[in-house]
């Protein structure tokens, strides 16, 4: 069973750039989260999606960051524009609770602002 | 509202010693489920065991068990006979019931094994 894909793995921009971040979770898993790790925290969850619609969203910077998840499958985060604190690992995860409860995670991708 | 709360920031212990890693949570919801992750400097982020807040016994996997206390809401994490690739970053999570579960991490404990 292949893993969460991310891609890419490394991005440095200039702040007020934009930026996007692509999520493939496992397949047949319906719930998929985006998680903002800053180093040395723990991940904050900014979105959940639960198929293509919305669980949770209230951590999301809306006025800069949005995600969608066309078809319910692969997911897309973006952020526009960027600021020098939206440096972190952005990691996704997908889960399917009604056969594994627990989240798998994807590698992440580091973002540097600059 | 969840919240977790992991109140070491770090923990030394000796190969082959046990060690406990502590986690409380917070929580309105009847019913939820608890997790801990281990993050390795590498940075994927890999899941050790899983307790419901239903579930009548301890969760246990290989040398991996949580000491759940419902009343006190508290869910360690028991490392037995611990090893040197154990040395990593250690998370606490919880996901909720309502709101098809809203998922919640520490902010983490960094364990290091001492050879």
């Amino acid at each position: 069973e292949a893993g969460v894909a991310q891609s890419p793995r490394y991005k440095i921009i200039e702040k007020r750039q934009s930026v996007a971040f692509w999520c493939n979770p496992i397949s047949g898993h319906a719930t998929l989260y985006w998680y903002q790790q800053i180093l040395g925290q723990g991940p904050k969850l900014l979105i959940q999606f639960q198929n293509n619609g919305v669980v949770d969203d209230s951590q999301l910077p809306k006025d800069r960051f949005s995600a969608e998840r066309l078809k319910g499958v692969d997911s897309t985060l973006k952020i526009q524009p960027a600021k020098l604190e939206d440096s972190a690992v952005y990691l996704c995860a997908s889960s399917h609770p009604g056969r594994s409860k627990w989240q798998f995670f994807g590698p992440g991708t580091r973002l540097t602002v600059l | 509202a969840q919240k977790i709360t992991q109140t070491q920031p770090g923990m030394f212990v000796q190969e082959k010693e046990a060690v406990t890693l502590d986690c409380t949570y917070d929580t309105s919801d009847q019913s939820y489920g608890l997790f801990w992750y281990k993050q390795p400097s590498s940075g994927e982020m890999i899941f050790l065991i899983y307790q419901g807040s239903y579930d009548e016994q301890n969760a246990t996997e290989g040398r991996y068990s949580l000491n759940f206390q419902k009343a006190r809401k508290s869910a360690n994490l028991v490392i037995s006979a611990s090893q040197l690739g154990d040395s990593a970053m250690y998370f606490c999570a919880m996901e909720g019931s309502t709101n098809a579960g809203k998922s919640t991490f520490g902010d983490g404990t960094t364990l290091t094994v001492k050879p």
